[in-house]
């Protein structure tokens, strides 16, 4: 089953900050971040462990709780750049060979 | 380096008709996978690969077929193409192991009509 991603869709000034978000029904061992422009391939941003960890990349950042079995990317002061749509890709325990990805959000920054 | 190279960029079907989607990569990974991306549904996964002679199904496999006779090659086989089957199909690897980011190609647009 996959991931449900929150929102559908979001537009933003540049500047503005936003916040995508992940959930799953089963548990999980880790989550990506991809991005993906019009027209072209999904681009990895960054993995995420069990543990509550959070990462950067940027000013692009994502947190995991794996209790809630829930990921979020934070978008922070947004460029033209970071608009595309963005998955999230999940693996679970004793099955990680296994990427299986969220519907999607897609982001629209105007100046 | 290559990377992930799948053909054709795009194709057209007729109703009925079978076609083989290719898919290479050159990084010696393990994994490889493929997905279906339909306007707002996101990827889904088709069948997956952990290595040579080994395949299994993902969330939508009927209608389609695989193998894995190399490390470097996983062809997605469409038989009795269906106008349910139109999409843009992308094939991605990575390395084994858990944490591996997944390297994708520029996707095969499918239309069949």
């Amino acid at each position: 089953q996959q991931p449900v991603q929150s929102p559908q869709a979001v537009i933003l000034r540049e500047g503005e900050d936003a916040v995508i978000n992940c959930s799953s029904s089963k548990a999980l061992y880790s989550v990506h971040w991809y991005r993906q422009k019009h027209g072209e391939a999904p681009v990895f941003l960054m993995i995420l462990l069990k543990g509550g960890e959070q990462k950067g990349h940027d000013k692009i950042s994502a947190s995991f709780n794996e209790k809630k079995q829930q990921s979020s990317l934070y978008l922070t002061a947004s460029q033209l750049s970071y608009s595309g749509t963005y998955f999230c890709g999940t693996e679970i325990p004793f099955g990680n060979e296994k990427l299986t990805f969220g519907t999607g959000t897609r982001l629209t920054i105007i100046p | 380096n290559a990377g992930v190279t799948q053909t054709p960029k795009f194709r057209i079907l007729k109703i009925g008709q079978s076609m083989t989607l290719q898919c290479t990569q050159d990084m010696n990974h393990n994994y490889m996978y493929w997905y279906r991306q339909d306007p707002g549904m996101g990827l889904k996964l088709i069948y997956y690969s952990v290595g040579a002679g080994i395949t299994d199904k993902g969330e939508v496999p009927n209608g389609y077929n695989v193998s894995r006779s190399t490390t470097e090659d996983f062809p997605l086989r469409l038989e009795l193409a269906a106008p349910s089957q139109t999409s843009v199909y992308f094939c991605a690897s990575r390395l084994t192991g858990m944490n591996t980011e997944a390297f994708f190609g520029q996707g095969t647009r499918l239309t069949v009509v």
